[in-house]
């Protein structure tokens, strides 16, 4: 069945540091990717997308790159600053209705940004 | 505003209680879903509905009973069945079912 796999966390980086939370997934099909973020005691926001292979996901600065040939979708910010300190999830969507319509999470990655 | 709310943010159940968590969303989404996160844990989902009057179990749906009776609500009872409650609950919505999901805050559900 899909799955996804993240980098385990924690992650304590400096502010200004590059920013990288590995991602990759095991999918049937042409499945959606995401990235969501959790800041401390909140839902979850979306953060970024890719719908089909080689599309680039954008948003605040982050970005993930829908690499089908390594089926991975790694998170990158060149420059962290401490209010990205959260909790990142990856997420799949397959690509066909019924139950693979829904999401598949990976467990989450808690980033520590430190001034 | 659109969105998805929840409430309440903080709810407390008694030993053998069935307790509902409440979910509207005014974004005319037709599909609804509620996910249960545990510390260190992934979302895993619940129940879904594609549409009003319909929903389906998710992974994880013994001792949750859900309802769709309105397409902006979608009430999620956690009953006494339900051994280990205690979890953060998150309810989301998209435009249509495999689309892209917006969570609402999350109801944190704690036992006494």
């Amino acid at each position: 069945g899909n799955s996804v796999t993240q980098m385990e966390g924690p992650v304590t980086l400096s502010e200004e540091a590059f920013l990288t939370i590995n991602c990759t997934y095991t999918a049937t099909g042409y499945p959606s990717l995401f990235w969501y973020v959790q800041y401390p005691g909140e839902g979850l926001q979306l953060l970024l997308k890719a719908t089909k292979a080689d599309d680039k996901g954008s948003n605040k600065g982050f970005e993930a790159t829908y690499r089908k040939e390594t089926t991975s979708f790694h998170l990158e910010k060149g420059s962290v600053q401490v209010s990205d300190s959260a909790v990142y999830f990856c997420a799949l969507s397959g690509q066909y209705g019924g139950s693979q319509g829904n999401l598949i999470f990976g467990k989450g990655t808690k980033l520590s940004v430190k001034p | 505003d659109g969105g998805i709310t929840q409430s309440p943010k903080y709810l407390f159940r008694k030993e053998g209680q069935n307790v509902t968590l409440s979910c509207e969303q005014n974004l005319n989404h037709d599909a609804m879903y509620w996910y249960r996160q545990d510390p260190g844990q992934g979302l895993r989902l619940i129940y879904y509905s594609q549409i009003v009057n319909d929903f389906q179990k998710g992974d994880i749906a013994e001792g949750y009973s859900v309802s769709r009776e309105k397409k902006e609500s979608f009430p999620l009872t956690v009953t006494s069945a339900q051994k280990n409650p205690t979890a953060f609950y998150l309810c989301a919505s998209s435009l249509g079912w495999g689309e892209t999901q917006y969570f609402g805050p999350g109801t944190r559900l704690l036992v006494l």
